[in-house]
């Protein structure tokens, strides 16, 4: 069975700062594909990016980047020039259909 | 495009009673999930359609969980004899797809509370 980690309950950056999450998983298929998802608070979940595991070149969108290791097994979420907006729970997915999602990491945005 | 929509957004309910939401997709949308999020989890997936055929269900639907989706649009999910335990969001999410890992677009969610 497929399993997603993040091990970072909780984690806070200044505004304009640079900020990555973690995210590892674990599977035995070869092509898969890979999602953060954003779930403001009390609003519902949306999608910031997705990797297909065949692609060698990390996804990006515009201050939202990959960093995709395939050996390791990582999928961590780089967010540059943080905003107050993206304070957020963070959560990782892998799969096909369905999804399979982590536990989330609490994104808190300071200015 | 209105986006996917879920009714009612919250609902309270004595333990034993019997409950039913409602997911409406995007219109063009034939794949339809139902996932359930507990404090401080992530979402689980509970099952999901493709048009009007219910072609997965995880070991979380209990047989006191039953979900439809009659015409291939909207969607119900029910949960009948209603536990503590049952108390959570539920999660609809929809997306067009034919095969691979289609974007998912999720609703806002039903929160229920079992007292």
């Amino acid at each position: 069975a497929q399993t997603v980690t993040q091990s970072q309950p909780e984690m806070s950056v200044q505004e304009a700062e640079t900020v990555t999450l973690s995210c590892t998983y674990d599977t035995s298929e070869s092509n898969y594909y890979l999602f953060w998802y954003k779930q403001p608070p009390s609003r519902q979940m949306i999608l910031v990016i997705r990797q297909e595991a065949y692609k060698q070149q990390n996804a990006t969108e515009n201050r939202f980047s990959v960093n995709f290791q395939k050996a390791a097994k990582s999928f961590s979420l780089k967010i540059s020039d943080s905003q107050l907006g993206d304070t957020a729970m963070y959560f990782c997915a892998f799969g096909y259909t369905p999804l399979v999602f982590g536990k989330g990491t609490r994104l808190s945005v300071i200015a | 495009d209105t986006g996917v929509s879920q009714d009612p957004r919250h609902k309270i309910t004595k333990r034993g009673q019997n409950v039913t939401f409602r997911c409406d997709p995007i219109s063009e949308h034939n794949r339809l999930y139902w996932y359930r999020q507990t404090l401080g989890q992530g979402p689980e997936f509970l099952t999901y359609f493709q048009n009007e055929a219910q072609l997965e269900k995880s070991r979380l639907l209990s047989d006191r969980f039953s979900a439809e989706r009659p015409k291939g649009s909207f969607s119900t999910l029910e949960i009948q004899r209603t536990e503590q335990g049952d108390s959570a969001m539920y999660l609809c999410a929809s997306s067009f797809g034919a095969g691979g890992a289609d974007t998912q677009y999720f609703g806002p969610g039903t929160r229920l509370t079992v007292l």
